[in-house]
């Protein structure tokens, strides 16, 4: 069954920078898109980057654009997302997802909290 | 950037009763790409409707999504205690893709 485990979550002070990661399995990750949405505490949804099967392709949110960075490597079957300038507002849930335009398939998330 | 808004915010409501959320886009929605998810406290969303009308796998049919263009609706036909939960639309017909602000429905 399709699986999607994220980590790397954690606290880091404003400025700071964090790498989370997403191992995938229960399917051919190389054939697939991906994505990467978050959620604030008690608010809603915001997709913030996607990044295409062989990694060539890649949209960001204008929300994150400049500071984070979206990768895949498809031999370890992972997704990674470099957040670089890290602000308050960037603490939230941060999920994988598998693009199909739509999200069937989400990880349990990992959380990223900003604060000093 | 589409601009979805949910209504209610809120809908209170009993088991047993027909649910009604609606979904209004600030411009037409591509293909009717909407999808609907459901979210419980501590959970990752669940896809339950995409395309504006396809159930997703093992989502019962007590759940329907219709509409086209930019007014679109989820109908939970008779509410089990399960289904009081937060409903969010997501357009995914034009980039980038937006979600609705949601929809909580409660007891």
């Amino acid at each position: 069954q399709v699986q999607l485990v994220e980590s790397g979550g954690g606290l880091v002070k404003p400025g700071g920078s964090l790498r989370l990661s997403c191992a995938a399995s229960g399917f051919t990750f190389s054939g697939y898109y991906m994505s990467w949405i978050r959620q604030a505490p008690g608010k809603g949804l915001e997709w913030i980057s996607y990044i295409d099967s062989s990694g060539t392709t890649i949209y960001y949110a204008d929300s994150v654009k400049g500071r984070f960075t979206i990768s895949r490597d498809n031999a370890k079957n992972s997704l990674y997302l470099e957040m670089n300038s890290l602000r308050a507002e960037d603490t939230a849930i941060y999920y994988c997802t598998r693009e199909g335009g739509y999200f069937y398939y989400w990880g349990q998330g990992t959380l990223v909290t900003v604060s000093s | 950037e589409i601009v979805l808004t949910q209504s209610p915010g809120t809908l209170s409501l009993s088991p047993g009763e027909r649910a009604t959320l609606s979904c209004r886009a600030s411009q037409s929605v591509s293909n009717n790409y909407l999808a609907w998810y459901q979210q419980k406290p501590g959970q990752a969303p669940r896809l339950l409707i995409y395309g504006a009308s396809n159930r997703a796998t093992g989502i019962p049919d007590r759940f329907s999504g219709s509409g086209s263009g930019t007014d679109f609706t989820l109908t939970i036909s008779r509410l089990e205690p399960e289904d009081f939960a937060v409903y969010y639309c997501q357009q995914y017909g034009s980039s980038p893709r937006t979600f609705g602000q949601g929809t909580r429905l409660e007891i």
